[in-house]
């Protein structure tokens, strides 16, 4: 079946503007993720929902960045007010934590740069 | 929260040779351990995962093992082959906290 799908794959935009990052999870997969993946570096977790709990967002690094979920599938993580330092890598995953391990199945990403 | 510690951040090994990555992690809570695989321009694929009810698990020529005494887990890739030449990230979880805190990771470089 179809994996994660992420859109747009690459966005350029400057520094102030905002940006709206899109998932599609899995078919029927509750869980959703999104990481930050800067050159180089590994995944910084951001913030995860699960079904119709309330999303855990520990993860999110300012109050520039904001995420919801509509319908339990398709989710937005939105940029205010971009800076330089908010390029990097989008990475959206979801898994099904009713089966054992709970893989997470991972997008392609969405490449930002915020000139 | 969970802190995960990678190491070595470069491996290079020769083919045929064995590549053997660590991590820490911080909570001792913790009980899920995944390794992913991030080919260049690719997105991270699940390798291999551990429980903390398991000391070691193998899949072909790669393994992992745990301890949590220590609070340490380990990749080991034997027999390397280029196509193992990859971005390795370790994970850990804590129980039913499905969010994962990644490593930095490992580049593994398999020279011909």
């Amino acid at each position: 079946g179809a994996g994660v799908s992420q859109s747009p794959s690459n966005k350029v935009t400057e520094k102030g503007k905002d940006v709206e990052l899109r998932c599609d999870p899995i078919s029927g997969h509750t869980a959703l993720y999104w990481y930050r993946q800067s050159l180089g570096q590994g995944l910084e977790f951001l913030i995860y929902f699960q079904g119709n709990s309330a999303p855990d967002k520990s993860g999110l690094p300012s109050d520039r960045f904001s995420a919801e979920r509509t319908g339990g599938s398709v989710s937005t993580l939105t940029i205010q007010r971009t800076q330089q330092e908010d390029s990097a890598v989008y990475l959206c995953a979801s898994s099904d934590p009713s089966r054992q391990g709970n893989e997470q199945f991972f997008g392609p990403g969405t490449r930002l740069t915020v000139l | 929260g969970e802190n995960v510690e990678q190491h070595p951040s470069t491996l290079s090994v020769q083919e045929g040779d064995s590549a053997v990555i660590k991590c820490t992690y911080s909570d001792s809570a913790s009980n899920y351990f995944p390794w992913y695989k991030q080919e260049l321009g690719k997105r991270p694929q699940l390798i291999i995962d551990i429980r903390s009810n398991v000391g070691e698990k193998k899949d072909q020529r790669i393994a992992v093992t745990l301890n949590k005494t220590a609070k340490h887990f380990s990749l080991h890739i034997t027999e390397t082959q280029p196509e193992d030449s990859a971005v390795y990230f370790c994970a850990a979880s804590l129980y039913n906290d499905y969010k994962l805190s990644f490593g930095a990771g490992t580049t593994v470089t398999v020279r011909a």
